[in-house]
């Protein structure tokens, strides 16, 4: 079955410091990929998306995430963490045009001062 | 800013009564999904349309949940008879599908209904 793995529910990192958030996913093929970020009483908000093409992709805030095809990986990545980066964080998959996207069950993200 | 938009914003409401939210989509687009999300949890996937017609329901729309969409623009997700268990915050998402589409989905700010 399709499923989206997110293994860290939760993940307190110090501002300043990087961050690395795991999302593994289960797939015949190459799906396609995105993160999207939920901060507290905001919307959903897509972070990146990976379709196809260079696996490393940048997306909003400083974000960037990497396609690894040999480990169903797509971690999202930031080299500097802000305060304003505490939020619930989701990875996503379409596999493969599919109208109905498969989510994980999140990452949530605190950022000590 | 011609984001998706949601009304209302939170809902209170007593048990047993009925509710009806809105959704106006990004204009362009063409298919439209209400999502169910409880805290601690990710979005859950209730209904889906491409223009007027309602293509998917989820298992976890019981009958008393009914969605409309009757012009292929705006959408409007109903609960009868609301029960405490409904208390959630209601997504609705729109993405433009169709060909090589990615179906990029474009939240609103979700409309949070708590039952008493």
């Amino acid at each position: 079955a399709q499923s989206v793995t997110q293994p860290d529910i939760h993940i307190t990192v110090s501002e300043g410091a990087s961050l690395e958030l795991r999302c593994n996913y289960s797939y015949g093929a190459t799906p396609y990929l995105f993160w999207y970020v939920q901060s507290p009483g905001q919307g959903l908000q897509l972070l990146l998306k990976y379709f196809s093409g260079d696996t490393l992709v940048q997306g909003i805030k400083g974000f960037e995430a990497e396609f690894k095809r040999s480990q169903s990986s797509f971690n999202l990545r930031k080299p500097s963490v802000h305060w304003s980066d505490a939020a619930e964080y989701f990875c996503v998959v379409n596999p493969g045009n599919n109208r109905k996207l498969i989510w994980g069950l999140g990452t949530s993200l605190a950022v000590n001062p | 800013d011609t984001g998706v938009s949601q009304d209302p914003r939170h809902k209170i409401t007593k048990r047993g009564q009925n509710v009806t939210f809105r959704c106006d989509p990004i204009s362009e687009h063409n298919r439209l999904y209400w999502y169910r999300q409880t805290l601690g949890q990710g979005p859950e996937f209730l209904t889906y349309f491409q223009n007027e017609a309602q293509l998917e329901k989820s298992r976890l729309l019981s009958d008393r949940f009914s969605a409309e969409r009757p012009k292929g623009s705006f959408s409007t997700l109903e609960i009868q008879r609301t029960e405490q268990g409904d208390s959630a915050m209601y997504l609705c998402a729109s993405s433009f599908g169709g060909g090589y589409s990615y179906n990029e989905q474009f939240f609103g700010p979700g409309t949070r209904l708590t039952v008493l």
